[in-house]
C-alpha cells in the first residue's frame, strides 16, 4: 500500500531533550515536507526537500532540523524542544508538481 | 501576501443537502489545487487534485472546480451524509514545491 509512515504517533517529552520524528514513504517521491498544525494558524511548512541531500527552510524552521540521506526517509529533529513546539506534526510527500500524500500525524507535547 | 481563503469557516447542514465549499487564492499562476478532508486529530486525506490545465475533477459525490481567472475553487458535495462531517482544506501549489493551505471549513452534517 502506498503510504507515508510517521513515528511515533504520540510523544510527550521534557524541555531540552532531543527527539526525532521519523517519516518514510514508499512511493519513490522526490518531494517531502514537514508541517505543523496549530489551532487558528492552520498548516505551516517547517522544512522541505526536493530530493536526496537537497533541503530548504519553509515558513517556520526555527528550532528544527531535517536531513534527507535516502529518498524514502525525511526525519524531523528537535535538538532542544521547547513548549512552543507542542503541536500536531505532519509529513507529506509527492512527485514534483503532483498531489500530496500525508502521514497520519505526530502529536507532540513538550512540558 | 500570498493567501488561500476558505469560506465559510464552519457550516452545519441537515443530511441530504447539496452543499458548496469555497476556496479563494490570490496567485493566478497556480500549478494545481488539491482538496483534503481532515477528521478531528487525524491526518489529511486527499479528495481531489485539479491540475492547472483542468477545470474540474469528480469522485463519487464530490466535484471540484477550478477557475484560475477569478482565483476560485469550489468543492461540491452532493446528498450530504453524517459521515461527511469533517474539516475540508484546500491547498494551492505554486511552482513545483510548495503548497499553501487554507484554514479550512468545518462541516457538520446533521442526521
Amino acid at each position: 500500500e502506498a503510504q507515508v509512515t510517521q513515528n511515533p504517533r504520540y510523544l510527550i517529552t521534557v524541555t531540552g531533550k532531543k527527539l526525532t520524528v521519523t517519516c518514510s514513504q514508499n512511493m519513490n517521491h522526490e518531494y517531502m515536507s514537514w508541517y505543523r498544525q496549530d489551532p487558528g494558524l492552520g498548516l505551516r511548512q517547517i522544512y522541505y526537500s526536493m530530493n536526496v541531500e537537497v533541503t530548504d527552510k519553509g515558513d517556520v524552521p526555527e528550532g528544527y532540523k531535517v536531513s534527507r540521506k535516502e529518498k524514502r526517509n525525511f526525519p524531523l529533529i528537535l535538538e532542544s524542544p521547547s513548549p512552543n513546539q507542542t503541536s500536531l506534526y505532519f509529513c507529506a510527500s509527492s512527485f514534483l508538481g503532483g498531489g500530496y500524500t500525508f502521514g497520519s500525524g505526530t502529536r507532540l507535547t513538550v512540558v | 501576501k500570498q493567501e488561500v481563503t476558505q469560506i465559510p469557516a464552519a457550516l452545519s447542514v441537515p443530511e441530504g443537502e447539496n452543499l458548496v465549499l469555497n476556496c479563494s487564492f490570490t496567485d493566478s499562476a497556480i500549478y494545481n489545487l488539491q482538496w483534503f478532508r481532515q477528521d478531528p486529530g487525524k491526518g489529511l486525506t486527499s479528495l481531489l487534485l485539479i491540475q492547472s490545465s483542468q477545470r474540474e475533477q469528480t469522485s463519487g459525490r464530490l466535484n471540484a472546480s477550478l477557475d484560475k481567472s477569478s482565483g476560485r475553487s469550489t468543492l461540491y458535495i452532493a446528498a450530504s451524509q453524517p459521515g461527511d462531517s469533517a474539516t475540508y482544506l484546500c491547498a494551492e501549489l505554486r511552482g513545483t514545491y510548495k503548497y499553501i493551505f487554507g484554514t479550512g471549513t468545518r462541516l457538520k452534517v446533521l442526521a
